[in-house]
């Protein structure tokens, strides 16, 4: 298993500042993943956190907008750029221990207000 | 593409009565299937992990099998409980892109 740590667990936010999102992990993980889960909808993969390296960003999000760091196989940041009311959402640190046949386990989430 | 399906999205039961919650794939190229538990404003709960190869899982009162070939998972709980209301979540690791696709969920209500 994996002990996930995320801070904030909520805030609320001015339209058009800036939030970083910290994601810590008890233990080495190869893979580290960020999810958005918008008001009453799924979870929806943001990007995977690869260490040493840019972020692997799915479509319709792109790194202007949600620049990730994750400078060790235990720590990663997300920061949600210029924010407006739409970004009002949960976001979600996840990790997987290898690539195949594991099991994912997430972070308790920070839910962002913008107003 | 992968797409996951959950049905129904919401369901309401009395305390002590069988659940059954139904989830969908449309990619049988899968890694494996994960079932969550997602209390309201809260992160996920991994509750069960079928392996590609796997036909089934058991923990306690819950029991999830998959047909992979046929695209379709299942999540039992049994004997339902109040402290069993939240929404649950299936997702699928998919062999394209190495990553989760999430299906909408199914909102569980179980009523004392």
């Amino acid at each position: 298993s994996a002990v996930i740590s995320q801070k904030p667990s909520r805030d609320i936010c001015q339209r058009g500042t800036s939030l970083t999102i910290q994601c810590q992990v008890d233990s080495q993980v190869t893979m580290m993943f960020w999810y958005r889960q918008q008001p009453g909808q799924s979870l929806t993969l943001i990007a995977t956190a690869n260490q040493g390296s840019e972020a692997t960003y799915e479509s319709g999000f792109v790194i202007d907008k949600f620049p990730i760091s994750r400078p060790n196989l235990t720590f990663s940041t997300l920061t949600v750029s210029n924010m407006s009311p739409e970004d009002s959402s949960i976001y979600l640190c996840s990790v997987a221990h290898t690539q195949t046949n594991t099991e994912a386990f997430f972070g308790q989430g920070t839910r962002l207000t913008v107003v | 593409k992968q797409e996951v399906t959950q049905i129904p999205a919401a369901l309401s039961v009395p305390e002590g009565e069988n659940l059954v919650l139904n989830c969908s794939f449309t990619d049988s190229a899968i890694y494996n299937l994960q079932w969550f538990r997602q209390d309201p404003g809260k992160g996920l709960t991994s509750l069960l992990l079928i392996q590609s190869s796997q036909r089934e899982q058991t923990s306690g009162r819950l029991n999830a099998s998959l047909d992979k070939s046929s695209g379709r998972s299942t999540l039992y709980i049994a004997a339902s409980q109040p402290g069993d209301s939240a929404t649950y979540l299936c997702a699928v690791y998919g062999a394209a892109g190495n990553k989760l696709t999430f299906g909408g969920g199914t909102r569980v209500l179980v009523k004392p």
